[in-house]
Formats: C-alpha cells, sequence, structure tokens
C-alpha cells in the first residue's frame, strides 16, 4: 500500500532565502499532486507531475518528480510572506479499476518571517 | 470554475446525535470524496464514490455512512457523533478515474462534538 511521508513537518525560514520541502513515497505511483492550504482554507492544486523527470514552475515555487527515487520536491526560491501556507503532496494508489485513490502526506506547516 | 460546495462552515453537534454534512458539486464530475484532516495526520479518506448509489470505504470508514442519491450531491453521516470524531471535514470531486486527476475540493465543515 502507498504511503506519502513529507518533511520537514514545520519550516520556518526568513523572506528572500530559498528551501525546499520533501516528498518519499513507498511504492509506484504514477503522478504526484502538490496542494497549498491557507489556516481556515480548503486545499487549493498548485501541480501535477505525470512523469519520471517532470518539472513545474510558477512564480517561486517549483516541483519535480524523480519517481525511482519516490521522490518529489517542492523547491521554494526568495521565499515571501504569502508563501506562508500548508503544502501538501498526494500520489496516486494504485488498486486498480475505478478504485484507486490519493494518498496523503501530513503536510508542511511554511511559516516564513520578514 | 470547478465548485465544491459544503453545507456548513462550522458546527457543533452533542454526543450520540446524527449528524448530516452535505457536499454539491457543479462540474459533473463522476467522483466524490470524504476526508478529515486532523493536525499531524494529514488527509484521510473516510469514503469515496464514483458513480451515484455506489460507494466505496476508505481508511477510516468507522462510524460513519455516506449517501449518493444524484450525482452532484454526496453526504456524510455521522450516525451517532462521538467526540472521537470532532475535526475538519473536506469534501473533493473530481472526473475520470478517482485518482488519476486532481480532486478539487470544499471549503471544508469544521465540526465538533461535544
Amino acid at each position: 500500500e502507498l504511503k506519502v511521508e513529507q518533511n520537514p513537518l514545520f519550516l520556518s525560514m526568513q523572506e528572500g532565502k530559498n528551501y525546499t520541502i520533501y516528498c518519499n513515497y513507498s511504492t509506484t505511483s504514477d503522478r504526484l499532486y502538490w496542494y497549498r492550504q491557507d489556516p481556515g482554507k480548503s486545499l487549493e492544486s498548485l501541480f501535477v507531475l505525470l512523469s519520471n523527470g517532470a518539472v513545474k514552475q510558477e512564480g517561486r515555487l517549483m516541483a519535480s518528480l524523480d519517481t525511482k527515487a519516490r521522490l518529489s520536491t517542492l523547491h521554494i526560491t526568495a521565499a515571501v510572506h504569502d508563501l506562508s501556507a500548508t503544502y501538501f503532496c498526494a500520489g496516486r494508489g494504485l488498486y486498480g479499476g475505478a478504485t484507486n485513490k490519493l494518498i496523503f502526506g501530513t503536510g508542511t506547516l511554511l511559516a516564513v518571517q520578514p | 470554475d470547478v465548485k465544491v460546495t459544503q453545507s456548513s462552515r462550522y458546527l457543533v453537534k452533542r454526543t450520540g446525535e446524527k449528524v448530516f454534512l452535505e457536499c454539491v458539486q457543479d462540474m459533473d464530475h463522476e467522483n466524490m470524496f470524504w476526508y478529515r484532516q486532523d493536525p499531524g495526520l494529514g488527509l484521510r479518506l473516510i469514503y469515496f464514490s464514483y458513480d451515484v448509489k455506489m460507494k466505496e470505504k476508505g481508511d477510516i470508514p468507522e462510524g460513519y455512512s455516506v449517501s449518493r442519491e444524484k450525482k452532484e450531491r454526496f453526504s456524510l453521516i455521522l450516525e451517532s457523533a462521538s467526540t472521537n470524531q470532532t475535526s475538519m471535514y473536506l469534501c473533493a470531486s473530481n472526473a475520470g478515474q478517482a485518482g488519476a486527476y486532481e480532486q478539487y475540493f470544499g471549503p471544508g465543515t469544521r465540526l465538533t462534538v461535544t
């Protein structure tokens, strides 16, 4: 069964600094999602990574996928306060037929300090 | 824009009460999901449905049931609420195979059982 682990669970960083959130998964998953959740709000889709070596970027966030290492990363460049949120990764559990589902990591709470 | 709405943002119920959480999506999606979100545990799937009147258990179905009588509506039922069901409940929907495409989330219902 697919398990998804994120680290760190909490990240406090200064504005202008770079950092990376890691998402490891335990068995084969053919796609990886990144979501953002602002406090008290719901989840918003950021990226969908579909193949080995896939890289997607939007603004100061860049996500990549290495299916051989079973690792996805979310890199933050020159952080700004507006990026403060909880970030989740999720992989697809392959149960076959119509019953596959997303397995979520525990989330990384990012706090960007001025 | 995909819209997923949930009937209440905040709900307070007493132990033993029957609780209904409603979710409606307006994009004709086949699949609908109920998750609960707890600190340090991420999102855990309670139930999902891939068609009207069809349902599948997720990872933590105990103490919950669901109903999907119409394609756009998916209800989560707590037959006899208990304090350990105090949580944030998130509804989501997507098209196609359940795990294959990004899921769109509703705003969440924060349920407190006293």
